[in-house]
């Protein structure tokens, strides 16, 4: 099946500075990545879809300037968290679509704290 | 607008006996509709997902889930529970035209007691 990968898997950070969480797709080309934020014992909340080589699309209330979201190639996804600060920790999962598809293959997750 | 409900936060059940975790949505047009487990600080593992045809469908680890268009419902089942089935349950749903992209219920916290 079509596997998506996240990296790192966990990072630690300190307040101020900016974390790159990577997401690949291995075996298929992602046409469409999305990506997540998951607090803690809640739901998956959308913040933002990009299509490969577009800009990405946000979701209302999430800032574009602070998680900065590539879609350079069809296998790999980008989201930056810059100038971090302790509300930004959370667990960020990407998922994946090929071009047509109508399932989303997600990624690990990555748990993010900024300390 | 496309909505997923769980109307029960947490589900327990004893080790041994059938366990549901409902699930209902809205949507337009056909629905796409999915669920998947979540385990502790990992990521979402697909369970099983009903695109078209058979109503009844089934996933991963035994688990079954019955697709009812009238009531809108997508209740996830599985007839012997174990304990490491415990963990969080998310439905997802997806609306069959063009570019739809998924909504999650706020997930079913599923404890299986020995």
């Amino acid at each position: 099946g079509a596997v998506v990968s996240q990296h790192p898997s966990w990072v630690i950070c300190k307040s101020g500075t900016s974390v790159k969480i990577e997401c690949r797709s291995l075996d298929f080309q992602a046409t469409t990545m999305f990506w997540y934020r998951q607090f803690p014992k809640q739901s998956l909340m959308l913040m933002a879809t990009s299509n490969e080589g577009s800009k990405a699309t946000y979701e209302q209330g999430v800032e574009k300037d602070k998680f900065l979201i590539n879609h350079a190639s069809l296998t790999l996804s980008t989201l930056t968290v810059t100038s971090a600060h302790p509300e930004d920790s959370s667990f960020y999962i990407c998922s994946a679509r090929d071009a047509g598809g109508v399932e989303q293959y997600f990624g690990p997750g990555t748990r993010l704290t900024v300390t | 607008a496309q909505s997923v409900a769980q109307p029960e936060d947490q589900v327990n059940v004893a080790e041994g006996n059938p366990l549901t975790v409902k699930c209902t949505y809205s949507v337009s047009g056909n629905p796409y509709l999915f669920w998947y487990v979540q385990y502790p600080n990992r990521g979402l593992q697909f369970l099983l997902k009903y695109i078209t045809g058979d109503n009844l469908v089934k996933g991963s680890y035994g688990f079954e889930a019955e697709f009812n268009k009238s009531q809108t419902s997508f209740h996830l089942k599985k007839p012997s529970a174990l304990v490491s089935d415990s963990a969080l349950y998310f439905c997802a749903v997806r609306g069959g035209n063009y570019g739809q992209n998924f909504v999650f219920g706020p997930g079913t916290r599923l404890s299986v007691l020995p």
